[in-house]
């Protein structure tokens, strides 16, 4: 089965920018690579998805590197709320979400 | 547009109780999920419902574990007999078609087994 790759945890300072990387270098030519974050006591939110370019939404952007065996979610200006787990996901079959065991993102003020 | 609504939101259960965990999709939304996180993990896939259908349940537990997404009213998830380790939050999540759509999730019910 493939799997994601994504450090324990980062930290990071308010209004600065985040790179949260993740590896899935054995994910198949047609699975998107979904990003969702969980913060305490909620349910995972969906943050941004793609499957070969680049991406960007109100939220973050996407990088998705050429080979597809990485990508990166970037937090452009980090606020307190941005707090968070994240975890890079992909669609089994599509419909099963597989999770990662994510990062922790921490950010300082 | 009322999000994913599970309930109850807590549910504490002793050992050999049935626990059972509602979840209301958005509307619009004919695909369901269920997911079971336990604590300081990252989610587990359970199964995948459309109405009156279970679809892909490969991550069911064999035994005590059921779930339904009847033609009225919100998806169930089952636990018979309930043990110690099935404490942990359990996420259902929802999305329209077509297939490949982000899920969207509930806030979960907490299961604890005393």
């Amino acid at each position: 089965d493939a799997k994601t790759t994504q450090p324990n945890s980062m930290e990071s300072n308010e209004e600065e920018p985040v790179h949260l990387p993740c590896n899935h270098s054995t994910i198949s030519g047609t699975d998107y690579i979904h990003w969702y974050r969980q913060l305490p006591s909620q349910g995972p939110e969906y943050v941004i998805h793609g499957l070969t370019s680049n991406v960007n939404n109100r939220m973050a952007s996407l990088a998705i590197a050429e080979d597809r065996k990485s990508s990166t979610l970037i937090l452009h200006r980090a606020t307190l709320r941005d707090a968070a787990v994240y975890y890079c996901v992909y669609i089994q079959g599509a419909q099963k979400l597989v999770f990662g065991q994510g990062t922790r993102l921490t950010i300082n003020p | 547009n009322a999000g994913v609504m599970q309930n109850p939101r807590h549910l504490v259960r002793r050992r050999g109780q049935e626990a059972r965990l509602r979840c209301s999709p958005m509307k619009g939304h004919s695909h369901v999920y269920w997911y079971r996180q336990l604590p300081e993990e990252g989610l587990k896939f359970m199964v995948y419902l459309q109405k009156e259908n279970i679809i892909d349940e490969s991550g069911m537990p064999k035994e005590r574990f059921s779930a339904e997404f009847p033609k009225e009213g919100p998806s169930i998830l089952r636990i018979q007999q309930v043990v110690r380790g099935d404490s942990a939050a359990y996420f259902c999540a929802s999305s329209p078609p077509p297939l490949g759509q982000p899920q969207h999730f509930g806030d979960g019910t907490r299961l604890s087994i005393l």
